[in-house]
């Protein structure tokens, strides 16, 4: 079974400009959540997604948004970039509803630097 | 979820055995404990998940203690290739959670 996909691996943005990731999830898999990552905050969870609705958000700005596909592919947008959203960002699913007793599988992240 | 409290950093030997202590005072009756593995520049991997006693799988071995307030991650022989950060997960089946990773702790296996 194929893992978590996330592409682009790398992304170089400049502030003020928008960006999209995507994340397929395992086969069979219907949540996605999505975290960020940085070396001063750490792993910090964003939302999760399942069944093409938007279960629970993380505290961040309203400028980070996603969605879900039918097909449970996810994407994430973040808007306005700014220097401070240089990041690894990582989507991870899982088979049910995300709760912690549930195992996340990761993808591998996208890195994106804002310039 | 439970708030967990964990070593910043460990350093260690390759071939020893390594114990990474969990600390979650406030665990509900409900709550699992997760532990996950992190490489740089890669997303996290599960390792093992556990309720209580011992839970052990070809990678490692998870000891909690009756009162369940910590737990206890035994990686056994240590290699190189083990250094990474591992975090600890507590939390139950309710759904809509935020999912809180700590600073995690960050191994360091030394030849």
């Amino acid at each position: 079974k194929a893992g978590v996909t996330q592409t682009p691996r790398y992304l170089i943005k400049t502030r003020g400009q928008q960006v999209t990731l995507s994340c397929s999830p395992i086969s069979g898999h219907r949540s996605v959540s999505w975290y960020q990552q940085t070396p001063g905050q750490g792993l910090q969870f964003l939302f999760e997604y399942f069944s093409e609705t938007q279960r629970n958000k993380g505290n961040f700005p309203g400028r980070f948004s996603g969605r879900q596909f039918s097909n449970s592919r996810s994407e994430m947008n973040v808007s306005t970039l700014e220097l401070g959203d240089s990041a690894l960002y990582l989507c991870a699913s899982s088979p049910r509803q995300g709760s912690a007793n549930e195992k996340l599988f990761f993808g591998s992240g996208t890195q994106l630097s804002v310039l | 979820l439970a708030k967990t409290t964990q070593p910043i950093s460990m350093d260690s030997y390759e071939g020893q055995e390594v114990n990474i202590t969990c600390s979650h005072n406030n665990i509900a009756t409900n709550d699992y404990i997760t532990w996950y593995q992190q490489f740089p520049s890669q997303g996290p991997r599960f390792i093992i998940q556990g309720y209580k006693t011992k839970v052990t799988n070809e990678v490692a071995s998870l000891f909690i203690p009756a009162d369940r307030k910590s737990s206890t991650l035994s990686l056994p022989r240590v290699s190189l290739s083990d250094t990474a950060v591992y975090y600890c997960l507590v939390g139950d089946d309710n759904y809509g959670q935020n999912f809180v990773f700590g600073p995690g702790t960050r191994l360091s296996v030394l030849p």
